[in-house]
């Protein structure tokens, strides 16, 4: 079992629908990561968060430590918004803080 | 937002050859900067972790002869593939953070798409 996983893997959505993509782990995290990987493979974060909830644009993110549980969410989708997303975690106390990533998201926006 | 630059965004090459990808912080000053490949479909896998002014630490799995890091100031760092052969061909990602605190976000490159023929 994959320390970081998301769901669902694949998700077509119609330009305007509210989207949701979830992310559970099973590490202690001091933070966590959702990024953003267009066709052409550049990586955007979107967020970082190690608590609550943040919001920017249409993108919503929260998280609830103690169920080990991320969402991230996008209001009004837009066919632009078709991309990877990616949740990664950063284990409390690893030797490097380096991140664990998800396997990712596939987001389809129809027009 | 901070931006993270890699140059080339492309390479071809032919096996044998060596290639050198840089990796720059262009408004901060990254303490720590991370090397990543990806292959089609898959998810980021982490080469390699590298501190300013110090060795690399690689994953295991990774061969540090072949895949020459250097982070020889804080807001550069390079990765060269020695003697690439086409199993090298893949997409490779820098990463880098100002500081080790939990709160430091970790800004991504744009990526290098390497083939070697």
């Amino acid at each position: 079992k994959n320390e970081v996983e998301q769901s669902p893997q694949n998700l077509t959505a119609q330009e305007g629908e509210f989207i949701t993509i979830n992310c559970s782990y099973s590490v202690g995290i001091s933070a966590l990561h959702w990024l953003q990987q267009h066709p052409g493979g550049g990586i955007v974060s979107l967020f970082m968060l190690s608590s609550g909830k943040k919001k920017h644009g249409r993108l919503i993110a929260t998280i609830n430590i103690q169920e080990k549980h991320s969402s991230l969410h996008i209001t009004a989708s837009h066919p632009r918004d078709s991309a990877v997303y990616i949740c990664a975690v950063r284990q409390y106390g690893g030797a490097t803080n380096k991140l664990i990533f998800g396997t990712g998201t596939l987001l389809a926006v129809q027009p | 937002g901070a931006v993270v630059s890699q140059h080339p965004s492309r390479v071809i090459c032919k096996s044998g050859t060596s290639v050198k990808i840089e990796c720059r912080s262009l408004d901060f000053q990254a303490t720590t900067m991370f090397w990543y490949r990806q292959f089609p479909k898959q998810s980021l896998m982490l080469m390699a972790t590298s501190n300013e002014g110090s060795k690399a630490t690689y994953e295991q799995g990774v061969e540090k002869d072949k895949f020459l890091i250097n982070h020889a100031s804080l807001t550069l760092s390079t990765l060269t593939v020695t003697s690439a052969h086409p199993e090298d061909s893949s997409f490779y990602i820098c990463s880098a953070r100002a500081g080790q605190a939990y709160q430091e976000t970790q800004y991504f490159g744009p990526g290098t798409r390497l083939l070697v023929l």
